[in-house]
């Protein structure tokens, strides 16, 4: 599949700062995108996702910006919180995707680490 | 709220044994699938199911069988476990014709 990449793996921020996490991604045909959370020794969790017919999308403390020209996604977040240390991942899906995979083309992960 | 678990957080085994790990999904998702996760590799797709006795091949099947008998349960096999199949194993599911997937904990495999 296509790949999707991560521009930065490990990210360190002050609490009470806002995050921003990006992705790039090369499939020009993806249409749907995903942000996970994931703590140490858990499965991904869901934060939020996005269409590609949307640029941008908020959620509690979360926002999710989508540039389609040149193929960017990124998560903010609010307010970083020592909660919010874990590593996140971007996936993408295209209808087109094909092959045997049909699931989610996922990221490495960016390490986000809440500094007190 | 999504449900999925995983049989077990953590396995050891020894080399040559045959490995069951089994993932329940109680959204009555008609997808699930197994992935693996390994540092510096990301989330590779092993096994995916479409829906009861369904199962296609994803981009690392060798060495791994999966079985859907019910529609919240996808098994997945190893036939002879090898040390280089010690990984992280996460199952995730899904509604047909959404591409959310909800992720179990994840089973730690360690194949001695």
């Amino acid at each position: 599949g296509e790949s999707v990449g991560l521009h930065l793996p490990t990210l360190s921020v002050q609490e009470g700062d806002n995050s921003i996490i990006n992705c790039a991604y090369s499939n020009s045909a993806s249409d749907y995108f995903i942000w996970y959370k994931q703590e140490s020794g858990k499965g991904p969790q869901f934060i939020i996702d996005i269409r590609s017919n949307m640029d941008k999308r908020q959620g509690q403390r979360v926002t999710v910006l989508l540039n389609k020209t040149v193929k960017h996604l990124s998560l903010q977040i609010a307010a970083t919180q020592p909660g919010d240390s874990a590593v996140y991942f971007c996936a993408e899906s295209s209808m087109y995707s094909g092959g045997g995979a049909d699931g989610l083309t996922f990221g490495k992960g960016t390490h986000l680490i809440i500094q007190p | 709220d999504v449900k999925v678990t995983q049989s077990s957080r953590y396995l050891v085994k020894r080399t040559g044994e045959k490995v069951f790990l089994e993932c329940v999904q109680d959204m009555d998702h008609e997808n699930m699938f197994w992935y693996r996760q390994d540092p510096g590799l990301g989330l590779r797709l092993i096994y995916f199911s479409y829906d009861v006795k369904m199962k296609e091949k994803g981009d690392i099947p060798e060495g791994y069988s999966v079985s859907r008998e019910k529609k919240e349960r996808f098994s997945l096999i190893l036939e002879s476990a090898s040390t280089n199949q010690t990984s992280m194993y996460l199952c995730a599911s899904r509604y047909r014709g959404r591409e959310t997937q909800y992720f179990g904990p994840g089973t730690r495999l360690l194949v001695l």
